[in-house]
């Protein structure tokens, strides 16, 4: 079945220390892969998407995301957190006819 | 402004009694889908509509009715809640036929079964 897995359920960060959050994804073939972001009460906000070409994807507020076809990941990165980061992380892969989100991942960074 | 429009944002029932939330959007997307969301299993997909009249199951279906009828809405039905459907609840619609775009998200409705 296809599935998208995120292997970091909770990460504690001080503000300026640097973030990977790590996904994986189970499908073959092609396939579109996005970050979203969930502040405290809030819905969903996209953070950045790949669909082909440079593997490293920029997206807004700094952050950054490498896809490693051969290792099937798509991690999130970010050189420098604040505390305005603070928020839950969602990987997500879309292919065909399902868009399918990881379990997220709880960031709380403390200034 | 694009969106999506969901709507309670919250809600609280009594076990059995029907309820439906609406999803609306104004981008003429294809694409529709519900979600709900639940501490340490993020978003599980309920149902989702590639068209109009055109449904399927998404991973956790069982409780749970949709309809498509008009392309800009999406409601969800409940026709006889529980309890272990108290949840958070998102739409969230996309265009994917014109190259694969961000799924936009509304507010969110959260539902209480008691």
């Amino acid at each position: 079945a296809q599935s998208v897995s995120q292997h970091n359920h909770h990460v504690i960060l001080s503000e300026a220390a640097s973030l990977e959050l790590g996904c994986n994804y189970s499908y073959g073939g092609t396939v579109n892969l996005f970050w979203y972001v969930q502040y405290p009460g809030q819905h969903l906000q996209l953070l950045l998407k790949y669909f082909s070409g440079d593997p490293l994807v920029k997206g807004i507020k700094g952050f950054e995301a490498e896809f490693i076809k051969s290792k099937f990941s798509f991690n999130l990165r970010k050189p420098s957190v604040q505390w305005s980061d603070t928020a839950e992380y969602f990987c997500a892969a879309y292919n065909t006819d399902k868009l399918i989100f990881g379990t997220g991942t709880r960031l709380q960074v403390f200034p | 402004e694009a969106q999506v429009t969901q709507n309670p944002r919250y809600l609280i029932t009594v076990t059995g009694k029907k309820l439906t939330v609406t999803c609306s959007q104004n981008m003429n997307h294809e694409y529709m889908s519900w979600y709900r969301q639940d501490p340490g299993l993020g978003l599980r997909q309920i149902y989702y509509s590639m068209n109009v009249e055109v449904t399927d199951k998404g991973d956790v279906p069982e409780g749970y009715k949709v309809s498509r009828k008009e392309k800009r809405n999406f409601p969800l039905i409940l026709e006889s809640p529980s309890p272990n459907q108290t949840s958070l609840y998102f739409c969230a619609s996309t265009n994917p036929g014109q190259g694969i775009t961000e799924a936009f998200f509304g507010q969110g409705t959260r539902l209480t079964v008691v």
